[in-house]
């Protein structure tokens, strides 16, 4: 099983449309999370740490699972500026090792 | 404006030779890293610094080679022993640990010729 799993994509979605991506790790001890964006061929972002209590910037909202061992990503009323690659990011103490996952892409489409 | 610079933004290698990716950071921050990202991969540790003049390996580290003369410098050799050099490489920077938000300059894309 990989560290840190996302569904690639692409997901194709209307504008305005409300969307959701969903990130597994691997490792129970894991205690920091991010989503980070990434525009085609340029740098990643931080778009925002997830916090156990859960937590939104917007419209944007992520919420952790601790016992299920996910992280989720919501999306409402997206916009075409919002098309970009969302990386899972994931930080285990113990090991000292901060692991990425691959990327979901998210196309919006008027 | 704070920030982090990446030199050259495309970078040609020919076989055999040492080629040097220049990254600056003006954040005052202690720790820098870097990341190789290939198609289809997630974004891999290379070398991390915490703090001058100490740098650890990370998980690719065969083929590089880091320095940590300075606090706002952290230059990425990228060493004739590295086979498969073609990626994009990101250098980033945090406030601490590999925990915490990472900042990421604007990535040089190294080809081989």
């Amino acid at each position: 099983r990989k560290e840190v799993e996302q569904d690639p994509g692409p997901f194709n979605v209307p504008e305005g449309a409300t969307v959701a991506f969903n990130c597994t790790y691997s490792n129970s001890a894991s205690q920091s999370f991010f989503w980070y964006r990434q525009d085609c061929r340029k740098e990643p972002k931080l778009l925002m740490s997830v916090y156990s209590s859960g937590n939104e910037d917007g419209r944007f909202t992520a919420q952790l699972n601790r016992a299920s061992q996910y992280i989720s990503l919501l999306i409402r009323d997206s916009k075409l500026s919002d098309s970009a690659t969302y990386l899972c990011v994931v930080f285990t103490g113990g090991g000292n090792k901060l692991t990425f996952g691959t990327g979901t892409q998210l196309k919006v489409e008027l | 404006d704070g920030g982090i610079t990446q030199s050259p933004k495309y970078l040609f290698r020919k076989e055999g030779q040492n080629v040097t990716l220049s990254c600056e950071q003006n954040l005052n921050h202690d720790a820098m890293y870097w990341y190789r990202q290939d198609p289809g991969q997630g974004l891999r540790l290379i070398y991390y610094s915490q703090i001058v003049n100490d740098f650890q390996k990370g998980d690719i580290a065969e083929g590089y080679s880091v320095s940590r003369e300075k606090k706002e410098s952290f230059p990425l050799t990228v060493t004739s022993a590295q086979k498969n050099p073609t990626a994009f490489y990101l250098c980033a920077s945090s406030g601490g640990g590999l925990g915490e938000t990472q900042y990421f300059g604007p990535g040089t894309r190294l080809l081989v010729l």
